[in-house]
């Protein structure tokens, strides 16, 4: 299986701030990634495809960027409605995994 | 607009077969390249990914509960199943299916149901 490793594990982060998650591939998965956000007590929904594809309808405050084995995600403008749980997903292989996730935080 | 349901029993005993249902609407599994997983999510835990019927029944399980998940489809009423064998415990989570097109994320997720294990 591919391990996907999120970092950090927790955020603390103000309203207005660049916030950037970062999601590590055991080995290489190309671009073969999306990002989700949860909110507590939802299912999550998908912000970003194909490692940088910005899912219909999401904010262009969202962003990602990457291929290999390092990706990252980027929230330029943190909003109030942002404060949530965010995961990874690789589909370059079966099974899909998913990182462990990065809460973040009001500061 | 693609919808997706979990149904199924809230409180399953250990040792006993789960059984969940995913009725959906919006897509048809008898049309290429559509996909349907069940994701799972403990209390306060991660996500983990389960299993993936495709439209031409293809099927992949999670290595680690292969031997215990089985995944169908009843095309004709817009449903797949998932059963999971001798639960325990551990299996306690919000089950999730989700629209895959092409087997890849989930575009679309349902609202989740939350199955516990407990004698």
């Amino acid at each position: 299986d591919i391990q996907m490793t999120q970092s950090p594990s927790t955020l603390s982060a103000s309203v207005g701030d660049r916030v950037t998650i970062t999601c590590r591939a055991s080995q290489s998965i190309t671009s073969w990634l999306a990002w989700y956000q949860q909110k507590p007590g939802r299912a999550p929904k998908v912000l970003i495809f194909d490692g940088s594809s910005l899912e219909s309808g999401v904010p262009p405050r969202f962003s990602g960027s990457g291929s290999g084995t390092e990706f990252t995600l980027t929230i330029s403008s943190l909003q109030p409605d942002d404060f949530a749980t965010y995961y990874c997903q690789q589909y370059n292989s079966y099974p899909r995994t998913f990182g462990q996730g990065t809460k973040v935080e009001i500061k | 607009q693609i919808t997706l349901k979990e149904s199924g029993p809230t409180l399953v005993r250990p040792t006993q077969t789960l059984t969940l249902t995913c009725t959906f609407s919006g897509f048809s599994l008898s049309t290429s390249e559509e996909g349907v997983v069940w994701i799972r999510q403990p209390p306060g835990k991660a996500l983990e990914w389960l299993a993936l019927l495709y439209w031409n029944d293809d099927k992949r399980y999670s290595p680690s509960l292969s031997s215990r998940l089985t995944i169908t489809k009843d095309t004709s009423k817009n449903q797949v199943v998932l059963t999971m064998t001798n639960v325990g415990p551990v299996d306690t989570a919000t089950y999730y299916c989700g629209y895959s097109r092409l087997a890849r994320f989930l575009n679309y997720w349902g609202q989740g149901i939350l199955v516990t294990v407990s004698s």
